[in-house]
């Protein structure tokens, strides 16, 4: 059982390219989400996903895409990619109260 | 507008002592409340929670207690080790679906 699984770990990019974060769980989750750590901000919920085929934005949407065309994958697109997208990225799904969360995909923009 | 609230960056205290992590919240309708533990280069992990029509729920040595009128939580842990050093969020679910977080609060227990 692998629980919520994030790829890639790491990666730089430079301004302007583009990418995409997948996540991938196994645990049957309906709701998804993918959330953005730094310095001083804590958790920033950037998209959210119910169900399969349904994505929301949450607090800084801002620059990103989302698609839950399967049940278990919740992918992060970036088009264009900026200095301000430098972060840790989070996946996390939610059964019942629990979150169970990825290990993170440190991304860095120069 | 912050929904949820951890107005203490940091916190230190020493080992066997407790630690109290405080969190306000502004939306007297959330049904439950979450607690998380976060380590260094790893995704944040369930502590606790507490359902709204409760005041206190307890597991080992984390106690989490909620004030519905003063709108505020916290999460008690006694006595501290210095394992409990980490960063740890309160978060909330809202009825559209989306799990908010707190900024966190840094957890140092020293030995």
């Amino acid at each position: 059982n692998a629980g919520v699984t994030q790829t890639p770990k790491f990666r730089v990019l430079k301004t302007g390219q583009s990418m995409t974060l997948l996540c991938a769980q196994d645990m049957n989750h309906e709701y998804m989400y993918w959330y953005r750590q730094d310095p001083g901000m804590g958790l920033r919920l950037i998209h959210y996903s119910v169900g399969e085929g349904t994505t929301a934005k949450g607090e800084v949407p801002d620059g990103y895409n989302v698609s839950r065309l399967k049940k278990q994958n919740f992918l992060l697109g970036l088009e264009s990619a900026a200095p301000s997208q430098t972060s840790v990225y989070f996946c996390a799904s939610i059964a019942n109260t629990e979150a169970f969360f990825g290990q993170g995909t440190r991304l860095t923009v120069v | 507008d912050q929904q949820v609230k951890q107005n203490s960056p940091s916190l230190s205290v020493q080992e066997g002592r407790i630690s109290i992590l405080n969190c306000d919240y502004t939306n007297s309708m959330f049904d439950y409340f979450l607690w998380y533990k976060k380590y260094p280069a790893e995704g944040p992990t369930f502590l606790i929670s507490i359902s709204s029509i409760k005041d206190k729920n307890e597991d080992g040595r984390f106690t989490v207690f909620l004030n519905k009128s003063a709108k505020h939580l916290s999460l008690h842990i006694v006595p501290s080790q210095p394992g409990d050093s980490a960063v740890y969020f309160c978060a909330v679910p809202s009825n559209t679906g989306k799990l908010i977080f707190g900024q966190g609060t840094t957890l140092q227990v020293k030995p």
